[in-house]
């Protein structure tokens, strides 16, 4: 059975540009969230979709944005990249609808020069 | 504001040397407390659940335990393999969905 899988791994980008990353949950997950992690902040819920619907959103500003798709397949896009946005943003899914027994990708590494 | 913190935030022992992570929270309705492993380079892997105070569970070399103000995982006799970074994180009334609170994570180095 494979894993959750994220798109592109590792990306550089400069200040100001914007970036769309992709997750692609474990069949039959239909939660997918989303995490930030960086070496001062940790992991920092960013949000979650079930069933393409988003039912968290995590203390971000709005530049921050996700959206799940019918086959579960989700997506963030980080606007206006600033430098403090660089960081491992990792996917996480489960076919529970309630639970903390999440499936974590391996994450992409956004680095904004 | 919930808040979960770990500690140390890393830690060194010999092969074989048993010892103790704590991870405690300040939360409002404690819906459940989890355990990951995080090695580098990968996200973190789900270890254990926990749900109410007084509760264990076991795997291997690792064991959790919970009460009502903060979690233990405990490692007896680790090997080299068990390096890595150890998280706890959070569900609560707080958090709709799956919706989870990470602490800091201990990073653990057994050397052999």
């Amino acid at each position: 059975k494979a894993g959750v899988t994220q798109t592109p791994r590792y990306l550089i980008k400069t200040r100001g540009q914007q970036v769309t990353l992709s997750c692609s949950p474990i069949s039959g997950h239909r939660s997918v969230s989303w995490y930030q992690q960086t070496p001062g902040q940790g992991l920092q819920f960013l949000f979650e979709y079930f069933s393409e619907t988003q039912r968290n959103k995590g203390n971000f500003p709005g530049r921050f944005s996700g959206r799940q798709f019918s086959n579960s397949r989700s997506e963030m896009n980080v606007s206006t990249l600033e430098l403090g946005d660089s960081a491992l943003y990792l996917c996480a899914s489960t076919a529970q609808e309630i639970t903390g027994e999440l499936f974590f990708g391996e994450g992409s590494r956004l680095t904004v020069l | 504001e919930d808040q979960v913190t770990q500690s140390p935030e890393a830690l060194r022992l010999q092969e074989g040397e048993s010892s103790s992570l704590n991870c405690s929270y300040t939360v409002s309705g404690l819906r459940g407390l989890f355990w990951y492993r995080q090695d580098p380079g990968k996200g973190p892997e789900f270890l254990f659940t926990l749900y109410s105070a007084g509760e264990e569970k076991e795997k291997e070399r690792l064991k959790a335990t919970l009460t009502k103000k903060e979690s233990f995982l405990h490692i007896t006799a680790p090997k080299p393999e068990d390096s890595a970074t150890y998280l706890c994180a959070v569900r609560t009334h707080n958090n709709a969905g799956n919706m989870l609170t990470f602490g800091g994570g201990t990073r653990l180095m057994v050397k052999p």
